[in-house]
């Protein structure tokens, strides 16, 4: 099952913070997160495999809650080179699924 | 180190035709993954083949079908096309797999159906 992504688009100054949500239906194994602009490829964000565990990335962070099947991704003091579609990518089940992803536009 | 390469980048085919993508992963790399975009129903997993065996599917027709050869590279193949398989193929190359590896695109391959 898709997993559902909210919000779907979010408009953000410079400096702003934001949070974009994953959510499945199915229980998980592992969770990813990609960003990709416009005309590009997905670039890799960071996947998290264990329940509760938290990572980062420079300004970047995500948890992953395993028990409520959720995962969420943090962006602080956003740049302009954050603009584009996040999307959370979930495996379960030997499936891979993509959410509908999430457009991001910082503004100066 | 090298990317991923697709190939072709940009083809054109009629309705019942049938297409050939290629992807060279990585090097080191034994997993390649395959994707569609489309605006309508975003990112599709298709399948993933690990060491030349396919390990993972999604939930697409038998018409599109793959395979990974010994030196990882892999293809994918859409047999009797349709309107509806017009889409950006993006194809991922991973150490580890999509249930717990880091996943590198390559700039895709996109397929217009006439």
């Amino acid at each position: 099952q898709q997993p559902v992504q909210s919000p779907q688009a979010v408009i953000l100054r410079e400096g702003e913070d934001a949070v974009i949500n994953c959510s499945s239906s199915k229980a998980l194994y592992s969770v990813h997160w990609y960003r990709q602009k416009h005309g590009e490829a997905p670039v890799f964000l960071m996947i998290l495999l264990k329940g509760g565990e938290q990572k980062g990335h420079e300004k970047i962070s995500a948890s992953f809650n395993e028990k409520k099947q959720q995962s969420s991704l943090y962006l602080t003091a956003s740049q302009l080179s954050y603009s584009g579609t996040y999307f959370c990518g979930t495996y379960n089940f030997n499936k891979f699924y993509f959410g509908s992803g999430t457009k991001l536009n910082v503004k100066p | 180190k090298a990317g991923v390469t697709q190939t072709p980048r940009y083809l054109i085919k009629t309705r019942g035709q049938q297409v050939t993508l290629s992807c060279s992963p990585i090097s080191g790399h034994r997993s390649v993954s395959w994707y569609q975009q489309t605006p309508g129903q975003g990112l599709q997993f298709l399948f993933e083949y690990f060491s030349e065996t396919q390990r993972n599917k999604g939930n697409f027709p038998g018409r599109f079908s793959g395979r990974q050869f010994s030196n990882s590279r892999s293809e994918m193949n859409v047999s009797t096309l349709e309107l509806g398989d017009s889409a950006l193929y993006l194809c991922a190359s991973s150490f580890a797999g999509v249930n717990t590896g880091e996943l590198f695109f390559g700039e895709g391959s996109r397929l217009t159906v006439l």
